[in-house]
């Protein structure tokens, strides 16, 4: 299995913020990665596919970058509705397999 | 609008057995695989397996293999999850989610959970 380890695993910012995820994979997995927001009660969102491709309807803030093993995601001035858990997830090769999360909570 | 709708939440005793489903709406339901996420309550993502619905191909986590079977049944747009013999370890949310993509894959859209609660 490959395994998905992102940082930090929480992380306190506040609105307007510049925030930066970051996801790291254990072997390379080019860019076979995604991203994905999920709310308490809700099921996850995607954001962000093969690495830097912004999934339509999510807002221009958020962006991808990275290939191999190295990987963010980052919000460029943080709103409210963007206080979530943020996952990381590879599609390079079954088992597929997410990183722990990133829990985002308002300052 | 492509659309996952889940069944409802289930409480259930340790040994009892169980089938959720999740079926596809607004796209062709043989074009993308669907995939079965588990979420135990606070904790993070873990992935199933998945089936193809247009032969019922499947493809498991070493984690859930011979644990769950995930099904398909293409005359319905259904995918099913199901347990032979529950226990309390299997308390979680399950979502499924459509794999999406050509050469490289992603998840979208997601069903909205069914939360199975295994007590005695």
């Amino acid at each position: 299995d490959i395994q998905m380890t992102q940082s930090p695993s929480s992380l306190s910012a506040s609105l307007g913020d510049r925030v930066t995820i970051t996801c790291r994979a254990g072997q390379s997995i080019s860019s076979y990665l995604n991203w994905y927001q999920q709310k308490p009660g809700k099921a996850p969102k995607l954001l962000i596919y093969a690495a830097s491709n912004l999934q339509s309807g999510v807002p221009s803030r958020f962006s991808g970058s990275g290939s191999g093993t190295d990987f963010t995601l980052t919000i460029s001035s943080l709103q409210p509705e963007d206080f979530a858990t943020y996952y990381c997830q590879q599609s390079y090769s079954t088992p597929y397999t997410f990183g722990q999360g990133t829990k985002l909570e308002i300052k | 609008e492509v659309l996952l709708v889940q069944s409802g939440a289930e409480v259930k005793k340790p040994g009892e057995s169980l089938r959720i489903s999740c079926k596809g709406s607004g796209y062709s339901f043989t074009n993308y695989w669907i995939s079965w996420v588990r979420q135990v309550p606070g904790k993070g993502l873990e992935w199933m397996g998945r089936v193809d619905p247009t032969d019922s191909y499947t493809n498991y986590s070493p984690s859930f293999q011979g644990h769950v079977t995930i099904s398909a049944d293409k005359s319905i747009s259904t995918a099913y999850l199901q347990w032979s013999s529950l226990k309390a370890s299997d308390t979680a949310m399950y979502y499924c989610a459509t794999e999406i993509g050509s050469s490289t894959n992603w998840f979208d859209p997601w069903g909205q959970g069914t939360l199975v609660t295994v007590s005695s």
